[in-house]
C-alpha cells in the first residue's frame, strides 16, 4: 500500500509564476489536509478537503492560494502570482476520517526565485 | 483555540542515556495529541498517538508518552537513545486539523 505520494517533491518558480503542487492520498483515505513548514518552524495547516468539497480552509491566505481535491486525480495546491515569501516545504496528508491518524508525504519543497 | 508548545528547541544527549522531550498543549476538549518525528528534507512519521484510555502510550522506535491532564502536557521518552534517534521532533493536537509545536532537534553525541 503506498503511501501519501507528493510531486514534485522540489519545485523551482520565479516570482510571478504559478506553482501547481500535487497530493495522492494513501489508498481508501478520502480526507486530505495540507500544511506549510517554513524553515525553523512547525507545520501550519492551511486546508482540509474531501472530495469535492472544501471542509476548512482557514488557515489559506486569503490572496493567491487555492487548493482542490477533484473526484478523479489528485488534490491540487495551487498559488498563483509566486513571491519569495511562498518558499517553504508544503506537506499533504490523508486519514481515513477523523479523527484518526495522519499520514504524511515527504513534502514539495518551493523555492521561489 | 487550541495550540502546543514545546518548550525546548534543541536537545544534546549522549548515546544510551534517556531522553525526554516536553510538550504542553491547550485544547478546549479531550485533546488527540500525536508525535511525529522528522528527518531532514523528509516528510513527518507518527511516533505515536493518544485519544483515549491508558495515560501511558507506548509507540514505535522504543517511544512512549505519558498523557497528564492536570498538567496539559503530553511528554515523550524514550530510556536509551541510539544515534539513530538524532532528528527533530513535532508534538501536535487536534481532532480534524492538528496545530504542531515548534519542533524539538535532538543531537545524539557519541
Amino acid at each position: 500500500n503506498a503511501g501519501v505520494m507528493q510531486n514534485p517533491r522540489h519545485l523551482v518558480r520565479r516570482r510571478g509564476q504559478e506553482a501547481r503542487l500535487r497530493c495522492s492520498p494513501m489508498k481508501g483515505h478520502s480526507h486530505v489536509y495540507w500544511y506549510r513548514q517554513l524553515p525553523e518552524e512547525g507545520l501550519k495547516f492551511m486546508v482540509y478537503l474531501q472530495k469535492e468539497n472544501i471542509i476548512d480552509e482557514s488557515g489559506m491566505p486569503k490572496e493567491r492560494f487555492s487548493a482542490e481535491f477533484p473526484k478523479e486525480g489528485p488534490s491540487i495546491l495551487r498559488i498563483q502570482q509566486v513571491v519569495r515569501g511562498d518558499s517553504a516545504a508544503y506537506f499533504c496528508a490523508s486519514s481515513p476520517g477523523t479523527p484518526s491518524e495522519a499520514f504524511f508525504g515527504q513534502g514539495t519543497r518551493l523555492t521561489v526565485v | 483555540a487550541q495550540s502546543v508548545t514545546q518548550p525546548d528547541i534543541h536537545i544534546t544527549v549522549s548515546e544510551g542515556a534517556s531522553l525526554e522531550l516536553r510538550c504542553n498543549y491547550s485544547y478546549g476538549a479531550t485533546p488527540y495529541l500525536f508525535w511525529y518525528v522528522q528527518s531532514p528534507g523528509q516528510g513527518l512519521q507518527l511516533l505515536l498517538k493518544y485519544f483515549s484510555g491508558d495515560t501511558l502510550v507506548q509507540g514505535i522506535k522504543g517511544f512512549e508518552a505519558e498523557f497528564k491532564r492536570s498538567q496539559s502536557s503530553f511528554n515523550l521518552r524514550k530510556p536509551s537513545v541510539h544515534w539513530s534517534d538524532a532528528d527533530e521532533y513535532f508534538c501536535a493536537v487536534g481532532e480534524v486539523k492538528l496545530s504542531f509545536g515548534a519542533g524539538t532537534t535532538v543531537t545524539v553525541r557519541a
